[in-house]
């Protein structure tokens, strides 16, 4: 158990529809990461949130959001959703300025 | 921007050792990193350079030279586990504030007996 948790472990859902995938960070851990993976693409970054505030953007969609909660818990919702959209989203948590990530085990998304 | 390049495939075998290179092309540089991923699991940490040289951690060693932007992981005695992917990320000056990873697309590594 890496410490960051990450639910549901599997998700299946129709074009069209809304997902909220969670992520609960390290204990200790401000910044929370999200990723993608696809079949044929390495990981790309999504968003990163620090202590509730957004602090840096990639290549996110604009039919994704996330947010960070008080409990520093973050959310990643995924909307109006495309076969496209199928892939493993993977959440990360690091200390501010630390040695780099720890992964929790990734969410796999099915559109169909 | 940042470009990172690692060869999509490599094969070798067991008991052998294996170097996974890894170039890469950043507006600043603040540490490269490797990650082992299992087909389907969460990506594990390997190691961390930040200043030019080798660091060793058991049969994984990993180089840099940043005036190259080329890292190396060097894995030895080769075990039938150790086919997975290894990624190359870079954390660039730019994002030295954030934490943020850039990473490569992967090297598919598998061991035969």
């Amino acid at each position: 158990d890496s410490g960051v948790t990450q639910t549901p472990k599997h998700l299946i859902t129709a074009t069209g529809q809304r997902v909220t995938l969670r992520c609960s960070p390290r204990s200790g851990d401000l910044s929370v990461y999200w990723y993608q993976q696809s079949l044929d693409q390495g990981l790309q970054f999504l968003i990163q949130y620090y202590n509730g505030e957004e602090r840096a953007k990639g290549n996110i969609l604009e039919r994704f959001s996330a947010q960070q909660f008080p409990d520093l818990h973050s959310e990643l919702n995924l909307s109006s959703l495309e076969l496209g959209d199928s892939a493993l989203y993977f959440c990360a948590s690091s200390e501010i300025l630390g040695y780099g990530y720890t992964f929790g085990s990734g969410t796999r998304l099915t559109v169909v | 921007g940042q470009n990172i390049d690692q060869p999509t495939e490599m094969t070798a075998t067991e008991g052998a050792i294996v170097q996974i290179n890894c170039t890469y092309q950043t507006s600043g540089f603040n540490g490269l990193f490797w990650y082992q991923q299992h087909a389907g699991e969460a990506p594990t940490f390997l190691s961390y350079n930040v200043l030019d040289g080798l660091e060793e951690k058991g049969r994984f060693s990993s180089f840099l030279s940043r005036s190259k932007g080329y890292s190396y992981l060097l894995l030895k005695e080769l075990q039938m586990k150790d086919s997975a992917s290894y990624l190359c990320a870079v954390r660039d000056h730019g994002s030295s504030n954030t934490g943020k990873l850039i990473f490569g697309q992967g090297t598919t590594l598998q061991v035969k007996p």
